[in-house]
């Protein structure tokens, strides 16, 4: 079936340091990706769906300079944390329409972000 | 956009025990999965079930379109059924529901 690769999994920075969270569609072609985000205890986040070849679409609040997006490939998302400040600390999960009828949506793993 | 609720919030087990959980959304869909959050956080489809009947094992969903809701059931409750479950639901964008805390004691 259909998978969605990200990575890191974990990662610790510190604050003001950048972080970028890669998410792969392993054996098929996305030109849409979504980005969400979840703190503890809470439901997914759309933060924003990533387009390939064009700008990402940000949700309402999400802040475009801070949480930058680029899908240069067919199989390839990138998010990208600026400027990382400890509120930011989340885990992030990346998610692909999963091709074919029948199958809705896949996610990645998620990556657990830490900004000390 | 699309509002959905779940319910319970919290829902705890003794193994064997059989449960419902409940997703009502508030416009018309064309997508309805329900997922299974393991503890590393990991999110697993269960189903795709935008409407009718499906079974996979101990589990099965039903979705009724027309009256907005979509129900879980599981059998037959093990340990390794906890988590926490969520019903996403989409026209376009996958909107999801806050999740079922489910605690299954052995």
């Amino acid at each position: 079936g259909a998978v969605v690769s990200q990575h890191p999994s974990r990662v610790i920075c510190k604050s003001g340091t950048s972080v970028k969270i890669e998410c792969r569609s392993l054996d098929f072609q996305a030109t849409t990706m979504f980005w969400y985000r979840q703190f503890p205890k809470q439901s997914l986040m759309l933060m924003a769906t990533s387009n390939e070849g064009s700008k990402a679409t940000y949700e309402q609040g999400v802040e475009k300079d801070k949480f930058l997006i680029n899908h240069a490939s067919l199989t390839l998302s990138t998010l990208t944390v600026t400027s990382a400040h400890p509120e930011d600390s989340s885990f992030y999960i990346c998610s692909a329409r999963t091709p074919g009828e029948g199958y809705g949506y896949t996610f990645g793993s998620g990556t657990r972000l830490t900004v000390v | 956009g699309i509002q959905v609720e779940q319910s319970p919030p919290d829902l705890i087990l003794q193994e064997g025990a059989n449960s419902t959980l409940r997703c009502n959304f508030s416009d018309s869909v064309n997508n309805l999965q329900w997922f299974h959050q393991n503890p590393w956080g990991q999110l697993i489809n269960l189903f795709y079930i935008p409407s009718g009947t499906k079974q996979n094992g101990r589990l099965s969903a039903t979705t009724v379109a027309t009256e907005r809701y979509s129900l879980l059931y599981i059998s037959s409750s093990q340990t390794t059924d906890s988590g926490v479950y969520f019903c996403g639901t989409s026209y376009g964008k996958l909107t999801f529901g806050q999740g079922t805390i489910l605690t299954v004691h052995p």
